[in-house]
């Protein structure tokens, strides 16, 4: 079975500074897709970023990275620019990319707390 | 703008009582995931459907839960006798297949 861990239960950042998150997770699998989701205190869970593991660039989506190391079985989120908008939980997952198409569900890692002081 | 559509938001109730949680997926998405939030085990993942049809329900307490999921427009997760330790926020999301798109959760409190 899968396992995602987030060494950081929480995290705390000036607004405008750069932050990272780490995430590892442990698979056999060779295929595979890592999400980071975000859960502000409205508790809806918004999906930030996702990563094909056959990919080896970086996604990225505006002031949101990843830093992807599949040999380590890393996936790192970075944001820049933080914004106090950014304050929230935020969840690294796993989900299986089985051949023809799998549908399985996602593994969570137990989630970081992000503070952002003003 | 789609969304995951869940009711109620919160929930009330006494123990023993039946518990039923709604889901309207996105139109035109063919998975459905029933997850579980708790602040000691965090996100679980409960049961799924494909096509309407259950894949996979190994997280989920046989002996008091069950996912239905009617037609394609309503998913539900009933839980019957309802206990105090079923205390959490449900999530359902649908998608394509990766990752999926959240409904804002059900808060249940049974007490």
């Amino acid at each position: 079975a899968q396992t995602v861990t987030q060494s950081q239960p929480e995290m705390s950042v000036q607004e405008a500074e750069t932050v990272t998150l780490s995430c590892t997770y442990d698979t056999s699998e060779s295929d595979y897709y890592l999400f980071w989701y975000k859960q502000p205190p409205s508790r809806q869970m918004i999906l930030v970023i996702r990563q094909e593991a056959y990919k080896q660039q970086n996604a990225t989506e505006n002031r949101f990275s990843v830093n992807f190391q599949k040999a380590a079985k890393s996936f790192s989120l970075k944001i820049s620019d933080s914004q106090l908008g950014d304050a929230a939980m935020y969840f690294c997952a796993y989900r299986s990319a089985a051949p023809g198409g799998g549908a399985d569900g996602l593994t969570f890692g137990k989630g970081t707390h992000l503070i952002i002081q003003p | 703008d789609a969304r995951v559509t869940q009711t109620p938001r919160h929930k009330v109730t006494e123990m023993g009582q039946e518990v039923t949680m709604r889901c309207q997926p996105i139109l035109g998405h063919n998975t459905v995931f029933w997850y579980r939030q708790t602040m000691m085990q965090g996100l679980e993942l409960l049961a799924y459907f494909r096509n309407r049809a259950p894949l996979d329900d190994s997280g989920m307490p046989k002996d008091r839960f069950s996912a239905e999921m009617p037609d394609a427009t309503l998913a539900t997760l009933k839980i019957q006798p309802s206990e105090p330790r079923d205390s959490a926020v449900y999530f359902c999301a649908s998608g394509h297949g990766t990752g999926g798109d959240f409904g804002s959760g059900t808060r249940l409190t049974v007490v």
